[in-house]
């Protein structure tokens, strides 16, 4: 049982290249999330999706898109990447309200 | 506008101690309150959850204390062991179906001393 799977798990770019994170879970949950993690600053909600074909930004949205692929995948997209976007990355998934959070592992983007 | 307010940022404790982290919400509107452990490289895992219709959970070594009129909850970790040295978040998220926003403490960096 793989849980969340996020990809790649590392990533160098350039300030103006573009870049999709990739994020699946099999665990058949209605809810996903995209959060960045920076230092000092705790976990931020970036977009979710309640459920698939639906999605909302959270807090800290600007720069970013997603996707909502299937039930099972969520992207993530940076068009124009920034050195503020430098940060690690985590996907989420719960199956309904208030259960438990489930995390991928994350990416961690460094932009120059 | 930090609706969840987590202190202390690190904390160093002697292993068979006592950790205690606290936590501070403003919205009245919350009504459930986890408690997230990372480890690093990993992504966060739920550790123990409370609702505020009660004013305590333990499990095993670990304790949620809410005090509801304060906006108020702290976990506590009973028997600190080096194995607990992770990145410890709270959170709380809204009442009502629907509600799937969950908003985190900045979190707390625990390290177990042997």
């Amino acid at each position: 049982n793989a849980g969340v799977t996020q990809t790649p798990k590392f990533q160098v770019l350039k300030t103006g290249q573009s870049m999709t994170l990739q994020c699946a879970q099999d665990m058949n949950h209605n809810s996903m999330y995209w959060y960045r993690q920076d230092p000092g600053m705790g976990l931020r909600l970036i977009y979710y999706s309640a459920s698939e074909g639906t999605t909302d930004k959270g807090e800290v949205p600007n720069g970013y898109n997603v996707s909502r692929l299937n039930k099972r995948e969520f992207s993530l997209r940076l068009e124009s990447a920034a050195p503020s976007q430098t940060s690690v990355y985590f996907c989420a998934s719960m199956s309904s309200y208030n259960s438990p959070l489930h995390f991928g592992n994350g990416t961690r983007l460094t932009v120059t | 506008q930090q609706q969840v307010k987590q202190s202390p940022q690190s904390l160093i404790v002697q292993k068979g101690g006592i950790s205690i982290i606290n936590c501070a919400y403003e919205n009245t509107a919350f009504d459930y309150f986890p408690w997230y452990q990372q480890f690093p490289g990993k992504g966060p895992a739920l550790l123990i959850a409370i609702r505020p219709d009660v004013s305590e959970k333990k499990e095993g070594r670990f304790t949620i204390s809410f005090n509801k009129s304060a906006k108020q909850f702290s976990l506590h970790i009973m028997d600190s062991q080096p194995g607990d040295s992770a990145t410890y978040f709270c959170a709380a998220s809204p009442e009502g179906a629907g509600s799937y926003q969950l908003t985190f403490g900045k979190g707390t960096k625990l390290s177990v001393i042997p």
